[in-house]
């Protein structure tokens, strides 16, 4: 069975520092990978996703994500951190085939931006 | 993008009654729709798998007969929590996805319920 796994719960950057938030995902085949930003009270928004090709991924907001296959990791990183980057991100595993929407999460990290 | 509403946003209940959640995809059609489940500062849990036209398929440990799903046409999904506890307090959220070969997921902006 897929899962994802996000070590830090909770993450505390300075507004204008780097940020990275890690993802470790298992799964038997090469999934599609997602990040999502979930803001109080809002809806869960796409970030960016890797599904093949360059490793390096580019999405909305700054945001990139690497996908590293030898170490399981599909890490966010932002390379300047804004007031308005502070919410919960979640990792998220898809399958190849089938139905690549049935997602599975990762618990999430609460990301907070001090001034 | 793809826009995905979920109403209400968020209701408050009695024990023991049943509330229902509906799910639209605005301006795509959505032949398979899934419901997840949010407890606070928690992740998000597949509940469920809706299926246009056909009965929808249960995760594990989900109780299909308190969680009935119903997908009735190709823009609506409805979940309803019948004989709602407290302990079914939660957030409900649901996603769609333009087609099959979609490999994205648009998400509804959730609705809280919170059973009195």
């Amino acid at each position: 069975a897929q899962s994802v796994t996000q070590p830090d719960i909770h993450i505390t950057v300075s507004e204008g520092a780097s940020l990275e938030l890690r993802c470790n995902y298992s799964y038997g085949a090469t999934p599609y990978l997602f990040w999502y930003v979930q803001s109080p009270g809002q809806g869960l928004q796409l970030l960016l996703k890797y599904f093949s090709g360059d490793t390096l991924v580019q999405g909305i907001k700054g945001f990139e994500a690497e996908f590293k296959r030898s170490q399981s990791s599909f890490n966010l990183r932002k390379p300047s951190v804004h007031w308005s980057d502070a919410a919960e991100y979640f990792c998220a595993v898809g399958p190849h085939s089938g139905s690549a929407r049935q997602l599975t999460f990762g618990s999430g990290t609460q990301l907070t931006v001090l001034p | 993008g793809a826009v995905v509403s979920q109403h209400p946003s968020w209701v408050i209940c009695k024990s023991g009654t049943s509330v229902k959640i509906e799910c639209r995809s605005l301006d795509f059609q959505a032949t398979t729709m899934f419901w997840y489940r949010q407890f606070p500062k928690q992740s998000l849990m597949l509940m469920a798998t809706s299926n246009e036209g056909s009965k929808a398929t249960y995760e594990q440990g989900v109780e299909k007969d308190k969680f009935l799903i119903n997908h009735a046409s190709l823009t609506l999904s409805t979940l309803t929590v019948t004989s709602a506890h407290p302990e079914d307090s939660s957030s409900y959220i649901c996603s769609a996805g333009r087609d099959r070969g979609q490999t994205e997921a648009f998400f509804g902006q959730g609705t809280r319920l919170t059973v009195v």
